[in-house]
């Protein structure tokens, strides 16, 4: 059974630029999460998604990210424009029932 | 969401068996108690994951006391590839996790 995929595994852009990442869930998973970690700090919730619905977005830190799940698959989160502070590893995790696998990650730099 | 609070850190060796205990006082009723591993540059990685007393799988056990204030994850005879970070997490259902700084074990030859 394939993972958790995420993409691209790195990304560098100028700040002000715009950046989307894609997550692709394990398959039948209807429960879809983004997270991220902040240079030296810890791994924090964005947002969850339950099929294309957001169920809690409480983490999204403010209106320059957006995250969709159009048909309930994969879920991409666009950051615009986006800030030095951006940069970090965001991993998407996608579960059944309690457990949620996480994916690789998408590091994402902005310079 | 319950906090939890785990040594930083632990040291063993090749073969020894580590236990990490994990402590959550405010758990509530429909929470249950997960373990995730994580390798520099690599997403968290599911381990294990229980509500009460004992559950134990082909990587690891996890004992839970009946007071559920508390978990132990259990490694038997780790080797260097065990070497990491383990988060231990409380949550119900579908809830959002919530990470601490986990426990880094680093285990020698």
């Amino acid at each position: 059974e394939a993972g958790v995929t995420q993409f691209p595994s790195h990304s560098v852009i100028e700040k002000g630029q715009t950046v989307t990442l894609r997550c692709d869930p394990i398959s039948g998973h209807d429960n879809l999460y983004w997270y991220r970690r902040v240079m030296g700090k810890e791994i924090k919730f964005l947002l969850h998604f339950v099929k294309e619905s957001k169920q809690d977005e409480s983490g999204m830190p403010n209106n320059r990210f957006l995250a969709e799940r159009t048909g309930g698959t994969y879920s991409t989160l666009k950051v615009q424009p986006a800030e030095l502070e951006d940069s970090g590893v965001y991993f998407c995790a996608s579960s059944h029932l309690t457990e949620q696998y996480f994916g690789p990650g998408t590091r994402l730099t902005v310079t | 969401l319950a906090k939890t609070t785990q040594p930083i850190s632990m040291d063993s060796y090749e073969g020894q068996e580590v236990n990490i205990t994990c402590s959550h006082n405010n758990i509530a009723t429909n929470d249950y108690i997960t373990w995730y591993q994580q390798f520099p540059s690599q997403g968290p990685r599911f381990i294990i994951q229980g509500y009460k007393t004992k559950v134990t799988n082909e990587v690891a056990s996890l004992f839970i006391p009946a007071d559920r204030k508390s978990s132990t994850l259990s490694l038997p005879r780790v080797s260097l590839s065990d070497t990491a970070v383990y988060y231990c997490l409380v949550a119900s259902g579908f809830q959002k996790l919530v990470f601490g700084t986990g426990t880094r074990l680093l285990v020698s030859p």
